[in-house]
C-alpha cells in the first residue's frame, strides 16, 4: 500500500516569507509525528498528533512553527517569518495507533532551504 | 525529559568484520528503543526495535542489547556488508498520552570498507 507522504519535496524560499509543508500519513494511522533534521544531524522531535489532538507541542522551537491535521488525515505544518536557521529536512511519520503499535513509518521528507 | 546519546559518531570496518553502536538514554520510564537506518538522501527505517521487557532480540545479522539497569543499549551488526553502509540513529520513547514520542540519538555513520 502507499507509504507516507510529503510535499513539496524541496522548498526554497526567502526569509522572511512563510511556507506550509504537507504530510499525507498512511491510511488507518492514527498518530501523526513532525521532526527536524538539520544537516549531519540527528532527528529532532517538533509536534505529535493523536488524531486530530495535538497533545505535546513542546518540540516546536518557536512561535512561528505551528501545524494542524484534519482529522486522522492530512497535517500540514506552517513556519512563518521563515529564518535561515529553519532550513532543513523536515520529517513526517505516521503509526497505526499510540499504543502499544510503536512503529513509526517515515515520509520522504520536506528539504526546506531558506535564502 | 529523555535524552539520548549515542557513540560513536562514525564507524569505519572492514567488510566481514563486526559493528558496535551503542546509546544511552536517561528517563527510565523510556521502554521502547528502536534503531533506524538512514541511507544518503532516503527517509529513516526501521531496522530492529526492543521493549524494556526484553533484554536481546536478533534478526539475521542485526541484534539488539538492552540492559535497563545501567539504561544503555546497543546495535550489533555481525558480517558487515557494502550495503551497510548508512546512518544509523538509535531512540528511546515511552508511551504518553496515546502515542509514542521518540528520542533520537544524533547518530553514527557507518562505513564498510570492502
Amino acid at each position: 500500500g502507499a507509504g507516507v507522504s510529503q510535499s513539496p519535496s524541496n522548498k526554497v524560499t526567502e526569509k522572511g516569507k512563510d511556507v506550509e509543508l504537507r504530510c499525507d500519513p498512511i491510511s488507518g494511522h492514527t498518530a501523526l509525528y513532525w521532526y527536524r533534521q538539520r544537516l549531519g544531524q540527528g532527528l529532532e522531535f517538533l509536534i505529535y498528533f493523536q488524531g486530530n489532538s495535538a497533545p505535546d507541542k513542546s518540540g516546536l522551537p518557536s512561535d512561528r512553527f505551528s501545524a494542524e491535521r484534519t482529522g486522522e488525515s492530512v497535517s500540514t505544518l506552517t513556519i512563518q517569518r521563515t529564518q535561515q536557521e529553519d532550513s532543513a529536512v523536515y520529517l513526517c511519520a505516521s503509526s497505526p495507533r499510540g499504543v502499544p503499535t510503536y512503529e513509526q513509518y517515515f515520509g520522504p521528507g520536506t528539504r526546506l532551504t531558506v535564502t | 525529559g529523555e535524552n539520548v546519546e549515542q557513540h560513536p559518531s562514525t564507524l569505519s570496518v572492514q567488510e566481514g568484520d563486526s559493528a558496535v553502536i551503542k546509546c544511552t538514554y536517561s528517563d527510565s520510564a523510556s521502554n521502547y528503543f528502536p534503531w533506524y537506518k538512514q541511507e544518503l538522501g532516503k527517509r529513516p527505517q526501521l531496522i530492529i526495535d526492543i521493549r524494556s521487557n526484553v533484554g536481546e532480540k536478533k534478526d539475521q545479522r542485526i541484534a539488539v542489547t538492552l540492559n535497563k539497569t545501567a539504561k544503555h543499549f546497543s546495535l550489533h551488526i555481525t558480517e558487515t556488508q557494502p550495503e551497510d553502509s548508512a546512518v544509523y540513529f538509535c531512540a528511546a520513547s515511552s508511551p504518553t498520552q496515546g502515542a509514542q514520542k521518540l528520542v533520537f540519538g544524533q547518530g553514527t555513520r557507518l562505513t564498510i570498507n570492502p
